[in-house]
């Protein structure tokens, strides 16, 4: 099994670009979610989804979308990039109540 | 807003000492768990404590929770350099639909 895949790992956008990150995971998880993280910040919640077709929002979703058309993939999209959101992007999916399987993460520089 | 905060922020040890992080929070739980990302790489899941549990053990890793002082710690025995990483505690609330809020992490560092 691959668990949770992320794509691209790496990305350079320029300011006002829009772009989308894919996550995939093969453990058939009702929950996803997007992360990012900044240093000395930890870990802070974008959106979330709780099953196909449902989206919510995080602690941080400004500047953000989210999609999940189908239960394996979750979409992270940024309509028009911006400086402050270059960073460490994470997803991570799970069972309810059960611990998160998190994808080694996609590399974001807005310039 | 950070539920978890880690304490200390950085630790350096020798191998084959005993290496322990504390993990503070502020609101009433339902589990408390620990995750380490190693460096450039996603977060992977140690082991999960409820609050009904007061201590917990895999492997050379023992957890304590003391809901009274809503506090944590991880204590990791005989330490490898291996065990090189950051370790992160995440809380989950009751009825917060599976989300996890994450501290800012230790880095532990095990010198050979």
């Amino acid at each position: 099994n691959a668990g949770v895949t992320q794509t691209p790992k790496f990305r350079v956008l320029k300011t006002g670009q829009s772009m989308t990150l894919l996550c995939a995971q093969d453990m058939n998880h009702e929950y996803m979610y997007w992360y990012r993280q900044d240093p000395g910040m930890g870990l802070r919640l974008i959106h979330y989804s709780v099953g196909e077709g449902t989206t919510a929002k995080g602690e941080v979703p400004d500047g953000y979308n989210v999609s999940r058309l189908k239960k394996q993939n979750f979409l992270l999209g940024l309509e028009s990039a911006a400086p402050s959101q270059t960073s460490v992007y994470f997803c991570a999916s799970s069972p309810l109540n059960q611990p998160q399987h998190f994808g080694d993460g996609t590399r974001l520089s807005i310039l | 807003s950070q539920q978890g905060e880690e304490d200390p922020q950085a630790l350096s040890i020798q191998e084959g000492e005993n290496a322990t992080m504390n993990c503070s929070y502020k609101t009433s739980i339902n589990n408390l768990q620990w995750y380490r990302q190693n460096s450039g790489r996603g977060l992977v899941h140690l082991i999960l404590i409820r609050s009904n549990e007061r201590e917990k053990h895999s492997g050379r890793l023992r957890v304590t929770l003391d809901t009274s002082k809503k506090s944590s710690s991880l204590l990791i025995t005989a330490s490898r350099a291996a065990d090189t990483a950051s370790y992160f505690c995440a809380t989950k609330r009751g009825g917060s639909q599976g989300n996890l809020i994450f501290g800012k992490g230790t880095k532990l560092s095990v010198k050979p």
